[in-house]
């Protein structure tokens, strides 16, 4: 029940493409979930984070859209870079006395000039 | 540099030793976590404090492994009598207090232990 899955496992795009995560939790009681993104030999930074209040948010070129019902959530990153070349994770974790994430298993990442 | 510090960047050691490792964190926050995290695939909770309280423990958390942090500063995590499955990179994370927003964890780059 405190499984996050994500997929794809690794995704290939096109500079100026959109990239597209996505991942599924079971647990209804995850009330945060955030995107980290990491770079080889680097631990993970948080790149943008959701709330089940809203349904979407955007921060530059990133957007999180949020399906509280299907219990999913995904990762859009719209006119992609090679520098956006990393591996990304979704994560959750539930109530405010804690903050332990349970994170995906990671998506690789690679735009292509 | 005002970031989560974890030493050493890298440890080889041989099966059946004892290894420490180090974290230092964001001088103003008072929650610290330690994950692993094994070649592709996401980190893994194993502990974290609230200054000095070790508050929660993963079940991944075997007895050969033991997590301090004295006077609510830096975190030692330790393994003993290390086996090749203990191979991994070990995160140490730091975030505010609840009550703070969102409290974002803010990740080390880690130290990666090799067990041969």
């Amino acid at each position: 029940q405190q499984q996050v899955k994500q997929s794809p496992q690794s995704l290939i795009v096109q500079k100026g493409g959109i990239s597209i995560i996505n991942c599924a939790y079971e647990n209804t009681a995850f009330d945060y979930f955030p995107w980290y993104q990491q770079f080889p030999g680097k631990g993970p930074a948080l790149l943008i984070a959701i709330r089940p209040d809203v349904s979407e948010k955007k921060e530059g070129r990133f957007t999180i859209s949020f399906n509280k019902s299907a219990k999913q959530f995904s990762l859009h990153i719209m006119d992609s870079q090679p520098g956006d070349s990393a591996t990304y994770f979704c994560a959750a974790s539930m109530g405010t006395g804690r903050r332990a994430l349970t994170f995906g298993s990671g998506t690789r990442l690679q735009v292509q000039p | 540099d005002t970031g989560v510090s974890q030493n050493p960047r890298h440890k080889i050691t041989k099966r059946g030793q004892n290894v420490t490792f180090r974290c230092d964190p964001i001088s103003e926050h008072n929650r610290l976590y330690w994950y692993r995290q094994t070649l592709g695939q996401g980190p893994e909770f194993l502990t974290y404090f609230q200054n000095e309280a070790q508050l929660e423990k993963s079940r991944l958390l075997s007895d050969r492994f033991s997590a301090e942090r004295p006077k609510g500063s830096f975190s030692t995590l330790e393994i003993q009598r290390t086996e090749q499955g203990d191979s991994a990179m070990y995160l140490c994370a730091s975030s505010p207090s609840p009550g703070t927003g969102d409290s974002p964890l803010h990740f080390g780059n880690g130290t990666r232990l090799t067990v041969t």
